[in-house]
């Protein structure tokens, strides 16, 4: 079946840091991945959606210049949450559609905490 | 952007019994999705009911959909301890993005 990696599944980083997540289809080819935010015991809320080669589409609320999605080829999407501070811990899921089949397929998640 | 409510949101039920949960949304879809998630792990994908559907089975699961009453539910018979984790809806409309409710958490106790 599909998979979808994320990289790193965890990462501890201090306040004003920057850190990268990285989201790869690995044997498909995804021209459409989506960036998931959750909340302890909440729902997936989406972030933003992006294309490969192309501009990501921010939801409502989502600060493009803190949250930067870079989707550089159609196996790699990588989310850089910028100068994070304590309220951008959370677990970060990313998602990928397959071109041809339309499915789409969950990474397994990154728990960002910020100190 | 619309979003599912899924009740009860949380459901402790002893092993062997059958657990439902209901979905609710506002919009009209394409098709729902039901996803399970175990405790800080990423989605796996249940099963997929498109809005021509009225019922489907996968196993144990059994899933209903009334889009007269924007609803769904997910059953699954003769729950297992493995069975505990949170289950989300999740529904597809016009915009093909996936929007998810807000997941009830199932406990299985042996």
């Amino acid at each position: 079946g599909a998979v979808v990696s994320q990289h790193p599944s965890r990462v501890i980083c201090k306040s004003g840091t920057s850190v990268k997540i990285e989201c790869r289809s690995l044997d498909f080819q995804a021209t459409t991945m989506f960036w998931y935010r959750q909340f302890p015991k909440k729902s997936l809320m989406l972030m933003a959606t992006s294309n490969e080669g192309s501009k990501a589409t921010y939801e409502q609320g989502v600060e493009k210049d803190k949250f930067l999605i870079n989707h550089a080829s159609l196996t790699l999407s990588t989310l850089t949450v910028t100068s994070a501070h304590p309220e951008d811990s959370s677990f970060y899921i990313c998602s990928a559609r397959s071109w041809d089949t339309n499915e789409q397929f969950f990474g397994p998640g990154t728990r960002l905490t910020v100190l | 952007s619309q979003q599912g409510e899924e009740d009860p949101q949380a459901l402790s039920i002893q092993e062997g019994e059958n657990a439902t949960m209901n979905c609710s949304y506002k919009t009209s879809i394409n098709n729902l999705q039901w996803y399970r998630q175990n405790s800080g792990r990423g989605l796996v994908h249940l099963i997929l009911i498109r809005s021509n559907e009225r019922e489907k089975h996968s196993g144990r699961l059994r899933v209903t959909l009334d889009t007269s009453k924007k609803s769904s539910s997910l059953l699954i018979t003769a729950s297992r301890a493995a069975d505990t984790a949170s289950y989300f809806c999740a529904t597809r409309g016009g915009g093909n993005k996936l929007t998810f409710g807000t997941g009830t958490q199932l406990k299985v106790e042996l």
